[in-house]
């Protein structure tokens, strides 16, 4: 059964930093891995998908790296700013098609004026 | 605009009673799913349907039945046997082929 696992649990960081979200999974029988923003009490919205053929994605600050073989994935998020701060959330993809998704319990970030 | 419309956003029900949670996309996805979310928990998949009136279940889908007579609405209702149903509802849809996931705002589901 495919466990994702998210550490830290929180992180609070000063305006402009850069920092990395760690995201880890015990199968690394995927067919790809998504990276999800979580507002409080709103809805996920999609911030970035790698495949599995893939090593890494880039959206604006944003970088998701993937390594299959070591079953990890991070989000590099650069020059970081108040509006940064959110839950994100990690997804991985065990089948090819959406149901087969497993979510980690997410990293609470704060990023302080 | 095109998106997930989930209502009502806050819903409370009394012991015994049923619920119907709303969900419909303008996206033209064949694939849509609900999702339930407790605190500081991941998301747990409740149902999904790969297309219409068809419709499978997830991992907890004791307690709750769908339904899926139309492309664009996927209704989730949450019976009296559901045991513990005070949590955050997300509904979600896609094109069903590993694509990105596209998710609605969530209702909140309180028992009183």
């Amino acid at each position: 059964k495919q466990e994702v696992t998210q550490i830290p649990a929180a992180l609070s960081v000063p305006e402009g930093e850069n920092l990395v979200l760690n995201c880890s999974f015990t199968d690394s029988a995927i067919y790809n891995l998504q990276w999800f923003r979580q507002d409080p009490g709103k809805g996920l919205t999609s911030l970035l998908l790698i495949q599995s053929s893939q090593r890494e994605q880039t959206s604006g600050r944003l970088n998701a790296s993937l390594d299959k073989s070591s079953g990890r994935s991070t989000l590099y998020i650069a020059a970081s700013q108040p509006g940064d701060s959110a839950t994100y959330l990690c997804a991985v993809d065990s089948g090819g098609s959406n149901y087969k998704l497993t979510f980690g319990k997410g990293t609470l970030l704060t990023v302080n004026p | 605009d095109g998106g997930i419309t989930q209502s009502p956003k806050y819903l409370f029900r009394k012991e015994g009673q049923n619920v119907t949670l709303s969900c419909e996309q303008n996206l033209n996805h064949d694939a849509m799913y609900w999702y339930r979310q407790d605190p500081g928990q991941g998301l747990r998949l409740i149902y999904y349907s790969q297309i219409v009136n068809d419709f499978q279940k997830g991992d907890i889908a004791e307690g709750y039945s769908v339904s899926r007579e139309k492309k664009e609405s996927f209704p989730l209702t949450v019976t009296s046997a559901q045991k513990n149903p005070t949590a955050f509802y997300l509904c979600a849809s896609s094109t069903g082929s590993g694509n990105t996931i596209y998710f609605g705002e969530g209702s909140w589901l309180t028992v009183v």
